[in-house]
């Protein structure tokens, strides 16, 4: 069956830091990979999507990576600041259209 | 961006009531929408997708008699949770997604259901 790995521990580092997060994923393949950003009680927000043939891809201080072999997807906060802190949801998906998320690894960033 | 809409944000009832959440996209129409559920410390679970003017289609092991899904227009989805009993306690989001089969997903704020 399809599984997505996230780093369930959570992920604690200093400000100005540059947090990587890593989702792995077995069983299937992607046409696409989403990230999004979760605060407690509150819903998802997306982040970036990228796709089965791009490699990389930058928002700001966002960078997010897509390697299909490895069947694994980097995500990478730079010069991180605490309004960072969250958890963070990869979402590879299908062109179903429906998003099946991974559990989530949650970001502390400490002034 | 798009704006999704849920209500009640909070809702406590009594075991074997059953309750009614909605979802509207204020500013876009959403052929489809989706429906997750999450406990606490988990992930979002997918319950069913909802497509205008057909039935939902649900995920294995969501009982649909259970949890009724209604997208009735472009712009409003209701789930139903009926019966409830403590174990359907949980946090209840809807998202929507405009036209086309891909791209990002709008989330609503959720809906915190408490069953006595």
């Amino acid at each position: 069956s399809q599984k997505i790995e996230q780093n369930s521990e959570a992920l604690n580092i200093q400000e100005g830091k540059t947090a990587t997060l890593t989702c792995n994923y077995t069983n299937y393949s992607p046409a696409y990979l989403q990230w999004y950003r979760q605060d407690p009680g509150r819903g998802p927000v997306f982040l970036l999507l990228i796709r089965e043939n791009e490699k990389e891809k930058r928002k700001e201080r966002l960078k997010v990576t897509f390697d299909t072999t490895l069947k694994q997807s980097l995500f990478h906060i730079t010069a991180s600041q605490p309004a960072d802190s969250a958890t963070y949801l990869c979402a590879p998906s299908g062109n179903t259209g429906k998003l099946i998320f991974g559990q989530g690894t949650t970001l502390q960033v400490k002034p | 961006g798009a704006v999704v809409s849920q209500h009640p944000s909070r809702v406590i009832c009594k075991s074997g009531t059953s309750v009614k959440i909605e979802c509207r996209s204020l500013d876009f129409q959403a052929t489809t929408m989706f429906w997750y559920r999450q406990f606490p410390k988990q992930s979002l679970m997918l319950m069913a997708t909802s497509n205008e003017g057909s039935k939902a289609t649900y995920e294995q092991g969501v009982e649909k008699d259970k949890f009724l899904i209604n997208h009735a227009s472009l712009t409003l989805s209701t789930l139903t949770v009926t019966s409830a009993h403590p174990e359907d306690s949980s946090f209840y989001i809807c998202s929507a997604r405009g036209q086309g089969a891909v791209g990002e997903l709008f989330f609503g704020e959720g809906s915190r259901l408490t069953v006595l």
